[in-house]
Parts: structure tokens; C-alpha cells; sequence
């Protein structure tokens, strides 16, 4: 079964400084991958979505891809106390399946 | 307003009494998915359609059933309900499969006794 890894946390990050979330996954096949915050209680919200490697920027939130060797990285710049949430991976797999994989989510807090 | 509504949004019942939890969106969306999510573990897909009369096995397909009649339903069928599908269950649509972002719905938190 493939696999999508994150540190489940929770990860302290003081109000204005940089949250940088990590995911790594198995499938070196995989293709498209997600990044999705959660709030206690509430369904998963997409945040970025990131196809090729490199860098994807929107707003303070910045998607890094590096399929060599297979981690996708969230970061949050001037992270804000409603940042505070379990951030989610999602990976989806190679052609010909429709399976999306998610990690367990990293817990992020961010302190005032 | 574009969504994905699940009902019912709570349920508490007994072993072995059928269930169906209903999923439908407005977005005229392809692909339909379930997911349960429990501590520790994550989301992990139940099962997932690509268009009508189109459904196949996620990762933990085992005790569930779904049907896909009308492009905009997705209902999940548990007809053996057993504790250890005690969960939080979430239905998710995409335009057309899961390389696209999904749009989630509320959620269906059941209770199994």
C-alpha cells in the first residue's frame, strides 16, 4: 500500500514567523499533490495544490515540490494564530488510478 | 452556493441495523468520493466513483457499499453496521477525478453501540 508520511506534531510556531510543514510519500509514480487545513471539528479545506516540482506561491502560503526525492513542503509565512489547524498531504497516485492518499496530518499551533 | 451535503450529519445507532448516509452535490462534479477519518490514522478512502455506474475500492472498501445512479448522489450503504465503523465520515466531489482539488462536505459522525 502506498504511503504518505507526516510528523503528526504538534508544531509550535510563534506568531509572524515561518510554519514549514513537511510530507513525504512512497510512490515515486505519484502525480499530484495536496495540501488541505482542517479545523478541529470541521472538513479539510484545500490550501494549495502543486503538480510539478519546484515552487507554487498564493499569498503567504508557499507549495514545494521535490519528486527525487519524493517530499512536498508547506510553508506559511507570517503565520497567524487562525493558522493554528492539522494541516493534511494528500497524494494521488500513477495513471489509471483513482485512489487520493492522505497522511495523518500535522498538527500546527501558533503561539501569540 | 456550490456544496456537498451530507446527511445526516449525526447518527447514533445499533449493530447490525442498515444505514445509509446520503451525499449529493451541485456542482455537476465527475468524481464522488467517501473517506472515514479516525485518530491516528488519518483519512483514507472508502470508495470512490468516476461518473455513473462507475464505482471502485479505496483502501478500506471492506464492510461498505456504494451506488452512483445520478451524477449528483453518492450514498454510502453500511448494511451490517459493526463498532469498528464507528468513525467520522466525510463525502468529497471533484470535477474529474482525483487529480483535482476536492470540494469536502460537512461531515457524518457515526456511532455504532
Amino acid at each position: 500500500q502506498k504511503e504518505v508520511e507526516q510528523n503528526s506534531g504538534p508544531l509550535s510556531v510563534p506568531e509572524g514567523a515561518i510554519a514549514s510543514l513537511n510530507c513525504t510519500y512512497s510512490d515515486r509514480g505519484s502525480q499530484s499533490f495536496f495540501w488541505y487545513r482542517q479545523y478541529s471539528g470541521k472538513s479539510p479545506e484545500l490550501i494549495m495544490f502543486i503538480y510539478s516540482n519546484g515552487d507554487k506561491e498564493d499569498g503567504r502560503f508557499t507549495a514545494q515540490l521535490n519528486k527525487a526525492s519524493q517530499y512536498v513542503s508547506l510553508l506559511i509565512r507570517d503565520s497567524q494564530p487562525s493558522d493554528s489547524a492539522t494541516y493534511l498531504c494528500a497524494v494521488k497516485e500513477v495513471y489509471g488510478n483513482e485512489k487520493l492518499t492522505f497522511g495523518t496530518g500535522t498538527r500546527l499551533t501558533i503561539i501569540p | 452556493e456550490a456544496q456537498v451535503t451530507q446527511n445526516p450529519r449525526y447518527l447514533i445507532t445499533v449493530t447490525g441495523k442498515k444505514l445509509t448516509v446520503t451525499c449529493s452535490q451541485n456542482m455537476n462534479h465527475e468524481y464522488m468520493s467517501w473517506y472515514r477519518q479516525d485518530p491516528g490514522l488519518g483519512l483514507r478512502q472508502i470508495y470512490y466513483s468516476m461518473n455513473v455506474e462507475v464505482t471502485d475500492k479505496g483502501d478500506v472498501p471492506e464492510g461498505y457499499k456504494v451506488s452512483r445512479k445520478e451524477k449528483r448522489n453518492f450514498p454510502l450503504i453500511l448494511e451490517s453496521p459493526s463498532p469498528n465503523q464507528t468513525s467520522l465520515y466525510f463525502c468529497a466531489s471533484s470535477p474529474r477525478g482525483a487529480a483535482q482539488p476536492q470540494h469536502f462536505g460537512d461531515g457524518t459522525r457515526l456511532s455504532i453501540l
